[in-house]
């Protein structure tokens, strides 16, 4: 069964430092999503890319965050620098279309983030 | 904005039994998605049901079904004959029919199974 791959699965990083995500979605997925979690709570949208291009990045904080999804297939989610608050669960998912016609997300395991 | 709001935190089942998880939802549109995800612990987010908000019947999969009350902007799930593989976080989200439009997830509901 086709699933949605996420690395690294835990990072423990100090303050500061860079860290980076990898996404990749099922295989003709168009949409690609990449959500922050923090604990308790409920995801949150940091990017949406249709194919390579951003269609809402809105709650993503440009100013240390960044992502990027080249060739229209699998995508990078990087902090520089990281914060303390950004200890949070990223959560990467695809669909197969972007419109909510077909609805569907498919999420990842998702990568773990702990800011010492 | 749209906004979802669960207000159970957490709730507890016995196993065999009957469950309702409660959403709420702002909206200013009148055609819409709404889902249910299932988290369960250290395990990515899988979908449970979904429900379109131009149809009237209410959505089933197996033991899970919701009560769609869209004038009351409501949409509960409930989980018959629960199992112990049931016990999960449960989120509640919603989608607009605009393309690109992103989904918004509640604040989630803890659901624990007793044996």
């Amino acid at each position: 069964e086709a699933e949605v791959a996420q690395s690294p699965r835990y990072k423990i990083t100090e303050k500061s430092q860079a860290v980076a995500f990898w996404c990749d979605p099922i295989s003709g997925h168009a949409t690609l999503y990449w959500y922050r979690q923090i604990l308790g709570q409920g995801p949150e949208l940091l990017v949406q890319f249709q194919d390579e291009s951003v269609v809402d990045d809105s709650q993503l904080p440009k100013d240390r965050f960044s992502a990027e999804r080249l060739k229209g297939v699998d995508s990078t989610l990087k902090i520089q620098p990281a914060e303390l608050g950004d200890s949070a669960m990223y959560l990467c998912a695809s669909s197969l279309d972007g419109t909510p016609l077909i609805g569907e997300l498919f999420f990842g395991e998702g990568s773990r983030l702990t800011v010492l | 904005a749209q906004t979802v709001t669960q207000s159970q935190p957490e709730m507890s089942v016995q196993e065999a039994e009957t469950v309702t998880l409660s959403c709420t939802y702002d909206t200013s549109e009148s055609d819409y998605y709404l889902f249910w995800y299932k988290q369960p612990p250290s395990r990515q987010m899988i979908l449970v049901i979904r429900q379109e908000a131009y149809k009237q019947q209410n959505a089933t999969e197996n033991r899970f079904s919701v009560n769609f009350q869209k004038a009351a902007k409501s949409f509960s799930l409930k989980i018959s004959d629960s199992q112990l593989g049931d016990a999960a976080m449960y989120f509640c989200a919603y989608r607009t029919v605009e393309y690109g439009n992103k989904l918004v997830f509640g604040a989630g509901t803890i659901l624990r199974v007793k044996s």
